[in-house]
């Protein structure tokens, strides 16, 4: 099977612009979760889709928003970007179930000037 | 507030010898753990997991305690290999339902040759 997918890889973004992030999971996942690291934070957690409804959101503002589609594959979206939203954005998937692992993809780095 | 805390930032050792990492966590709600290894630019690798169920998992080379009364885990990992030099990040979550992961903020772990 193929790995979770992210795109882009990089981006480099100034203050006040928003930004797209996307991801595939691994096929037959349906359940999505998105986190940022940062040095300083270290990985938390964004929020989680499932079936097309957020499940569960983490402690972000409302800057930070994301969607998923019917064939599981899901966005995030930041508007009005800050110098610290700069970060590695990234996404994992797992099948059903709350005691599956996550599979993670190899990451977003967004650098916002 | 650090649910998961791994207070080790780094941690070095011959190649051959047990390599120990430790991580503690506060949240009593938390009933599943799970480690990951991380290499620059690329996403967390799971490596091994361990329900509240049982005080140990063993897999291969990778060993992980838990210790519930203490709200403490450690990996073990036996013999430690150049290839293991990596950051790894302890990972947590609840019965509740919630697919996020609560994450530590990493060791550095160096395998000397």
């Amino acid at each position: 099977k193929a790995g979770v997918t992210q795109t882009p890889r990089y981006l480099i973004k100034t203050r006040g612009q928003q930004v797209t992030l996307s991801c595939s999971p691994i096929s037959g996942h349906r359940s999505v979760s998105w986190y940022q690291q940062t040095p300083g934070q270290g990985l938390q957690f964004l929020f989680e889709y499932f079936s097309e409804t957020q499940r569960n959101k983490g402690n972000f503002p409302g800057r930070f928003s994301g969607r998923q589609f019917s064939n599981s594959r899901s966005e995030m979206n930041v508007s009005t970007l800050e110098l610290g939203d700069s970060a590695l954005y990234l996404c994992a998937s797992s099948p059903q179930g709350i005691y599956n692992e996550q599979f993670f993809g190899p990451g977003t780095r967004l650098t916002v000037l | 507030d650090q649910q998961v805390k791994q207070n080790s930032p780094s941690l070095s050792v011959q190649e051959g010898r047990i390599s120990i990492l430790n991580c503690d966590y506060t949240n009593s709600m938390f009933d599943y753990f799970l480690w990951y290894k991380k290499y620059p630019a690329e996403g967390p690798t799971f490596l091994i997991s361990i329900s509240s169920i049982k005080d140990k998992n063993e897999d291969g080379r990778f060993t992980v305690f838990l210790n519930k009364s203490a709200k403490h885990l450690s990996l073990h990992i036996v013999p430690s290999q150049p290839g293991d030099s990596a950051v790894y990040f302890c990972a947590a979550k609840s019965q509740t339902g919630a697919n996020n992961l609560f994450f530590g903020t990493g060791t550095r772990l160096t395998v000397i040759p």
